[in-house]
């Protein structure tokens, strides 16, 4: 069965150092998306990718965050210079169609934890 | 701005119980509501997807119901095992946003 998969599973790194998250949505899936959920905490939207371009963002998706599509198959999450609060577990999600439309199912990856120290 | 929870937080069961999962919206403009499963550590699976126009959905031993005017939805589960043991989220899909998470219900179900 396809799915999202994501990498590192787990990343320790130093505040103000850069992160980059990786995930490969499922193949024939056009939307993209990352969410996050800091320990015992709801999950959060930060943004959504279409068309190699954000189509929406919330908040907390500043401009320490940047998002990417470098080739046919990967999406990335780039954190530039992490701080304590983004200590959280980082998961990348996709869809084949937009949300509003009758199938917009989203499927998550397992996720991406990331320890800011 | 769309508000989503979920009662109970909690819920511990004997194997084999029926029981229901509730989650709760604030605004009635949605799409369509997911329900999830999250093992500890792990990501969301997605269960069941409901569409706006739709009342019900099953899958297996899960059904979800949707009362979009009043703003609820249910998960219930049948003949409770304890592999059933995760964290239940929902998640509305308001017009004009992105999904919106609901906290959990977290179940045990002991054997």
């Amino acid at each position: 069965e396809p799915e999202v998969t994501q990498t590192p599973s787990h990343q320790v790194t130093q505040m103000g150092q850069e992160v980059i998250l990786r995930c490969v949505p499922i193949s024939n899936h056009l939307y993209f998306y990352w969410y996050r959920q800091i320990l015992g905490q709801k999950v959060e939207f930060l943004v959504s990718f279409y068309n190699n371009e954000i189509s929406e963002k919330s908040e907390i998706f500043d401009d320490q965050f940047s998002v990417e599509r470098p080739d046919g198959s990967n999406f990335t999450l780039k954190i530039r210079s992490t701080k304590l609060e983004d200590s959280a577990m980082y998961f990348c999600a996709s869809s084949a169609t937009g949300l509003a439309a009758l199938t917009g199912e989203l499927f998550f990856g397992e996720g991406s934890r990331l320890t800011v120290l | 701005k769309q508000e989503v929870t979920q009662i109970p937080a909690a819920l511990s069961v004997p194997e084999g119980e029926n029981l229901v999962l509730n989650c709760s919206f604030t605004d009635s403009a949605i799409y369509n509501l997911q329900w999830f499963r999250q093992d500890p550590g792990k990501g969301l699976t997605s269960l069941l997807l409901i569409q706006s126009s739709q009342r019900e959905q099953t899958s297996g031993r899960l059904n979800a119901s949707l009362d979009k005017s009043s703003g609820r939805s249910t998960l219930y589960i049948a003949a409770s095992q304890p592999g059933d043991s995760a964290t239940y989220l929902c998640a509305v899909r308001p017009h004009g946003q992105n999904f919106v998470f609901g906290p959990g219900t977290r179940l045990s179900v002991l054997p």
